[in-house]
């Protein structure tokens, strides 16, 4: 079976940078996505990572290790506007089309 | 943008009656998707479907169906609606090719059930 945690809760300070962990164990691997979703709203692609290392994208950066089942979501200078639920998804086949997605975390950004 | 569009924000219906759910993409995507969302437990992949008339069962089936008559909509069917099946309901869409193509998803319909 398929199996993704996450946190469900963090708490962090405006300007502050807040690390958001994932661990999976799955039947295969070919890829992980982290979405963003504001309450009410539509989850928003974030980022991908399928080899291991760190991607940046100006304040978001995401780091994955295959070996570990481990990814992790970076937010640096954290604003207000980024208090939602992070989403962690793998697609665990290649052939797959559907992603398996954990429970989400939800973080409130404080001032 | 992808525009993926959900007919309804809210809809309240009763219990054993028949409920569908549309869902329109506007990005000649192949795949289209159906997920619930409740608290604690994330995004549940009900079914999918990666071509017209073509559908496969996600994790949680039972008590749906879909139908795909055109590549551009997917509808979610709930044949006899249940309390249980109160919840926030997902669509989304991706391209076929390629792992790291993501899904885009739409606002989402929050269906009550009395």
């Amino acid at each position: 079976g398929q199996n993704i945690d996450q946190p469900t809760e963090m708490t962090a300070t405006e300007g502050a940078i807040v690390q958001i962990n994932c661990t999976y164990q799955t039947s295969g691997f070919n890829g992980l996505f982290w979405y963003q979703q504001h309450a009410g709203e539509a989850p928003t692609f974030l980022s991908y990572n399928v080899l291991d290392g760190l991607e940046e994208k100006g304040r978001f950066s995401s780091f994955l290790s295959r070996s570990k089942g481990y990814s992790y979501l970076l937010l640096k200078e954290l604003q207000m506007k980024d208090s939602a639920s992070y989403l962690c998804a793998v697609k665990a086949e290649r052939s797959a089309r559907q992603l398996t997605f954990g429970s989400g975390t939800q973080l409130t950004v404080l001032p | 943008d992808v525009k993926v569009t959900q007919s309804s924000r809210y809809l309240v219906k009763r219990t054993g009656e028949k409920v569908f759910l549309e869902c329109v993409q506007d990005m000649d995507h192949e795949n289209m998707f159906w997920y619930r969302q409740d608290p604690g437990l994330g995004l549940r992949l009900i079914y999918f479907s990666y071509d017209v008339k073509m559908k496969e069962k996600g994790d949680i089936p039972e008590g749906y169906s879909v139908s795909r008559e055109k590549k551009e909509r997917f509808s979610l069917i709930l044949e006899s609606a249940s309390t249980n099946q109160t919840s926030m309901y997902l669509c989304a869409s991706s391209l076929q090719t390629g792992g790291r193509q993501p899904q885009h998803f739409g606002d989402g319909t929050r269906l009550s059930i009395l």
